[in-house]
């Protein structure tokens, strides 16, 4: 079946990066886009930005535009998200997301993000 | 485009029928998604393009609307559907979401 198993929690100083990745499996990776999005404690879900598997095409949210970059390695199946310059506002849940067929919907968002990783603590802390 | 959400919070029971209203700040066509997220889970797609059910959801979903105004509705209330539930608009960048509704039980 279609999944995404994300990488495992991550603790960081403020200042530091972090990475993580999101394995895809069950379906062509290349043919679909991935998106990321986070979500701080007790806040709702915030889209920070998109790549096509297919070509690598990016597109970032201007929240994260600076300090957001998302890769793929399209042989391992696998999208990673980098974050920089940490600080403790970036303590949320980060997932990855599935969108439709690239070939539907070119670069534009879609109809849906489905199926989606199980999520990724990472905890910014001194 | 803001999204917000109303109730923010509901208390109901097993069989209430419960209706959650999700506002946009601009027309968004039928680019409407609806999300449940339980405690500790990622989100889950239940609605897509506004009305459409995605598969494997109950039938006791549904959702409506399009330009501005939309609605989940379900139509008589299992344990299981105890949940937070998001609207995601898509029709442009940067996807959005709304602050969320919480169904709770009475």
């Amino acid at each position: 079946q279609v999944q995404l198993v994300q990488s495992g929690s991550e603790v960081k100083t403020p200042g530091a990066s972090v990475k993580v990745s999101c394995k895809a499996s069950g379906y062509t990776f290349t043919d679909y886009s991935l998106h990321w999005v986070r979500q701080a404690p007790g806040q709702r879900l915030e889209w920070m930005g998109w790549i096509n598997a297919g070509n690598g095409n990016t597109k970032y949210s201007e929240n994260f535009r600076v300090r957001v970059t998302i890769t793929r390695d399209a042989p391992a199946s696998t999208v990673y998200m980098e974050l920089s310059s940490l600080r403790s506002e970036d303590t949320a849940v980060y997932y990855c997301a599935r969108g439709p067929l690239i070939v539907l919907v070119s670069d534009a968002p879609g109809n849906w993000f489905d199926p989606w990783g199980q999520g990724t603590l990472v905890t910014v802390s001194s | 485009i803001q999204l917000t959400q109303s109730p923010s919070f509901l208390s109901a029971s097993v069989g209430d029928r419960v209706t959650i209203t999700c506002r946009a700040s601009q027309g968004i066509s039928s680019y409407l998604a609806w999300y449940q997220q339980k405690p500790g889970k990622a989100p889950k797609l239940v609605i897509y393009a506004a009305s459409t059910l995605q598969g494997g959801v109950p039938s006791r979903f549904s959702g409506s609307g399009s330009g501005t105004e939309f609605t989940l509705t379900i139509s008589s209330l299992r344990p299981e559907d105890f949940a937070t539930y998001y609207c995601q608009q898509l029709y442009s960048y940067p996807v959005t979401f709304g602050p969320g509704t919480t169904v709770d039980i009475k």
